[in-house]
Parts: C-alpha cells; sequence; structure tokens
C-alpha cells in the first residue's frame, strides 16, 4: 500500500490555470477509474472536489478539472483565486483498499 | 443536512486501547459503506479502514491489521473504531467518511475528525 506520488508544492497567481499531478501504479490509478481530489485548508476536515477521475460534486465551481492519462491523474485548477490556497490530496481505490498521494501544498501567490 | 461526528478521541498510554465513535445523520446510514482516515501531525491522509454497508466485509490497512478494528451498528446509526495495543505513530486526527461511490473510495462527508495522541 504505498502512496501516490505528489508534488510537494505547487503556486500560481490569481486568474492563472495550475495542475497537481498523482502517480500511482496499475494497481491503484491505472487499473480504476476510482481517483478522487480533496481539498483541505488548515484545520478543517478535508472535502471533495473531483471523484471518478473528473466529476464534480455539486456545489464545486467548475474552475476545478480532474483527468487521467496511464498510471498518472491530474487536477487542474483555472482562474486561481485565493481561496484556493489549501493542502490538495489525490486518493485511488486499489482492491479493497484506498490509497492517498502524499499531498500538496498550493500557494497563490 | 448530512451530517458525521466523531468522538471518543484523547490522551492514551502506549499499549491501552480507545474506542472512537462516529454518529451519523442526514441520510441512510445503513446504505453506505464507511471509512476511517487519519492524519498525524503536519502529516498527510492515511487510510485506515473500511465496512461494507451492512458489516459483512472490513478491509485494513496493513499499518493496524490487528490492532485497530472497524464495526458498525446500523440501528444506532453509528461507525466504531475499536483501537488496541497502541502505538506512538497511531497519534493522529482520527476522521470517519461516507463512501458515496459504494466501496470505491469517493468520500463526503468528512466528520471533523477526533485527535488521539498516544504518549506516556
Amino acid at each position: 500500500q504505498s502512496a501516490l506520488t505528489q508534488p510537494a508544492s505547487v503556486s500560481g497567481s490569481p486568474g492563472q490555470s495550475i495542475t497537481i499531478s498523482c502517480t500511482g501504479t496499475s494497481s491503484d490509478v491505472g487499473g480504476y477509474n476510482y481517483v478522487s481530489w480533496y481539498q483541505q485548508h488548515p484545520g478543517k476536515a478535508p472535502k471533495v472536489m473531483i471523484y471518478e477521475v473528473s466529476n464534480r460534486p455539486p456545489g464545486v465551481a467548475n474552475r476545478f478539472s480532474g483527468s487521467k492519462s496511464g498510471n498518472t491523474a491530474s487536477l487542474t485548477i483555472s482562474g486561481l483565486q485565493a481561496e484556493d490556497e489549501a493542502d490538495y490530496y489525490c486518493s485511488s481505490y486499489t482492491y479493497n483498499n484506498t490509497v492517498f498521494g502524499g499531498g500538496t501544498k498550493l500557494t497563490v501567490l | 443536512q448530512v451530517q458525521l461526528v466523531e468522538s471518543g478521541g484523547g490522551v492514551v498510554q502506549p499499549g491501552r486501547s480507545l474506542r472512537l465513535s462516529c454518529v451519523a445523520s442526514g441520510f441512510t446510514f445503513n446504505n453506505y459503506a464507511m471509512h476511517w482516515v487519519r492524519q498525524a501531525p503536519g502529516k498527510g491522509l492515511e487510510w485506515v479502514a473500511a465496512i461494507w454497508y451492512d458489516g459483512s466485509n472490513k478491509n485494513y490497512a496493513d499499518s493496524v491489521k490487528g490492532r485497530l478494528s472497524i464495526s458498525r451498528d446500523n440501528s444506532k446509526n453509528t461507525l466504531y473504531l475499536q483501537m488496541n495495543s497502541l502505538r506512538v505513530e497511531d497519534t493522529a486526527v482520527y476522521y470517519c467518511a461516507r463512501d458515496r461511490g459504494g466501496y470505491t473510495g469517493w468520500f463526503d462527508p468528512w466528520g471533523q475528525g477526533t485527535l488521539v495522541t498516544v504518549s506516556s
């Protein structure tokens, strides 16, 4: 149950777009279309932003989008806003388990 | 509204036990698989355990197998995590989460978390 690989940090200016990658294996990210992305502000519980690779739950801004190619999933945030500054975690289903990425700190400059 | 509320955290000595609870409201609890996820101070998220909607199937992370046990009481809309033989490295905020995807790891919502500190 090795963690998925995410960059430790990314940054962007307001209005710009950023992409966070999440690399796994054929046993998790590459094997299932069950990748989710979570946003976590300091001291708060995580909140789902994307589920099943590219689906947005109701209430999540369409500035957030997800995709997958092979063993790597990606979260793209367009039109960066100050409130997007947070930690972001990917997760993937793997047989009867769930594995998370190490997390990426997004800084809005 | 859909809500999960954890309780039972606290300070405990290594080797001792603790039981966490998670009370669900605002949805039909016995229709959903449930999970526990933890986060050590300043660290990332770690999946801990999952249980099917009817309690018939349970799965655990290797790091907790044999020491932590997940269960549920659908008559009380409550999820549990029995924590035995606690170690310093079990120190974390423990979150319960509903699986919206049927056991595919799409967690929504999450509870507010309960802090477990294992220290002598």
